[in-house]
This record gives C-alpha cells, sequence and structure tokens, in this order.
C-alpha cells in the first residue's frame, strides 16, 4: 500500500489560495491519488482524483509531480465553508475500492 | 439526490449489549463499507462488501460482524460491545466500476457511546 503523508493543520485567509501537500512516496504506477474532505459533523466527501496529469474541478485543482512522489491540492480561495480536514488518498493496490485514510490536514480559514 | 444514510446519528449502548448499525444507500451501489473513525486516528476501514452475501475483511475487524443479505443494506454488528467500541461510525458506498477511482459516498455517521 502506499502510505500518505500530511501536514497535521494548516491555516489560511478567507479568500486567498490554499496548497495543501501530500507525500506518497512509496505509491504504485497504477494507483490513483485521491482527495476527500470532512467539514464539521459531516461524512467525508469527494474532492477530486487523479493518476498523471494535473486535475480540475468546480471544487479544486490537483497538481500531480512528475514523479508521482507528492501531490498538492489547490483551493483557488478559501471560504469559511472551506474550513474541514482533508484527506489525501491512496489507491490498495489489490483492492480497487479500498481507501487507506490517513489523518488528514485540519484547514482553518480565518475571516 | 444521491444518498447514504445511517439508521442513527447518536446511540448509547451499555458493555456487553448486541449493537447493530443500519447503512442504506439507494444508488444501486455494488460496493459499501464501515470504517470508524477516531481522534488522531482518521478513518480505519473495518469491513467492506463487493456484493449481497459477500464480505471482506479491513484493518481492523476485531470484534466486529457484518451483514449484506440485500444489495442496498449493510449492517455492522457488534456482538459484544465495549468501551473502546466507543467511536464514530461511518458507511459508504461506490459503484463497481474499473481503476480504483470511483467516488465513495458517505453517510453522517453514528456516533457509538458504550457506557
Amino acid at each position: 500500500d502506499a502510505k500518505t503523508t500530511q501536514p497535521n493543520s494548516m491555516e489560511s485567509n478567507e479568500e486567498e489560495p490554499v496548497h495543501l501537500p501530500c507525500n506518497h512516496s512509496t505509491i504504485s504506477g497504477t494507483d490513483y491519488i485521491h482527495w476527500y474532505r470532512q467539514l464539521p459533523s459531516q461524512g467525508p466527501e469527494y474532492v477530486i482524483h487523479g493518476l498523471t496529469s494535473n486535475v480540475n474541478n468546480r471544487m479544486a485543482s490537483l497538481a500531480i509531480a512528475e514523479d508521482r512522489k507528492s501531490s498538492t491540492l489547490i483551493l483557488h480561495r478559501a471560504t469559511l465553508r472551506d474550513a474541514a480536514v482533508y484527506y489525501c488518498i491512496s489507491r490498495r493496490d489489490n483492492y480497487g475500492q479500498n481507501f487507506v485514510f490517513g489523518p488528514g490536514t485540519r484547514l482553518s480559514v480565518l475571516p | 439526490d444521491v444518498k447514504v444514510t445511517q439508521s442513527s446519528r447518536y446511540l448509547v449502548k451499555r458493555t456487553g449489549e448486541k449493537v447493530f448499525l443500519e447503512c442504506v444507500q439507494d444508488m444501486d451501489h455494488e460496493n459499501m463499507f464501515w470504517y470508524r473513525q477516531d481522534p488522531g486516528l482518521g478513518l480505519r476501514l473495518i469491513y467492506f462488501s463487493y456484493d449481497v452475501k459477500m464480505k471482506e475483511k479491513g484493518d481492523i475487524p476485531e470484534g466486529y460482524s457484518v451483514s449484506r443479505e440485500k444489495k442496498e443494506r449493510f449492517s455492522l454488528i457488534l456482538e459484544s460491545a465495549s468501551t473502546n467500541q466507543t467511536s464514530m461510525y461511518l458507511c459508504a458506498s461506490s459503484s463497481a466500476g474499473t481503476g480504483g477511482v470511483d467516488e465513495q459516498f458517505f453517510g453522517p455517521g453514528t456516533r457509538l457511546t458504550v457506557l
């Protein structure tokens, strides 16, 4: 399994971009990188995923290093609603649907 | 609006009781999962199921069992609840798909307290 490493916490000001880093140095060639977030008192929700190329959707962008050993989730303009725990997840090799969740990064957004 | 629902948001049980946590999804998903979440430990996979009547152990199955008699329903059973099973329990589902890219949809969680 590819283990991921994230900072425990980060802080951002409202309306500013946020870059959330993730290291996954043991990721295998066919493993996707997934990001989920968990708002207070809710279950996790999907944010974005990618394999090799950078990805954009309405919520965020995902920048993947060329060697795939790290990635960065980018929130272009943080809002108070973006305050959450963000999980960077590797896909377990043998089971296509299982995710290994680490402790994640707690993002605080200051008004 | 797709949904994963869990039978209770909060539950209080006594040590030794048998506890059933129910999860229902309305998306016709093949895969269903049970996680527990504890402070500082993130989410840990207890059991998962790829099909009706099928189950696989996750990372921490000890003290738990599961049942999947219907595609839409996945139950987590604590045969004899203990205080160290006090936790937030999260259910999730996803479609079968390929490549491990399918999104997991989570329920709101059940906060279980065992006294």
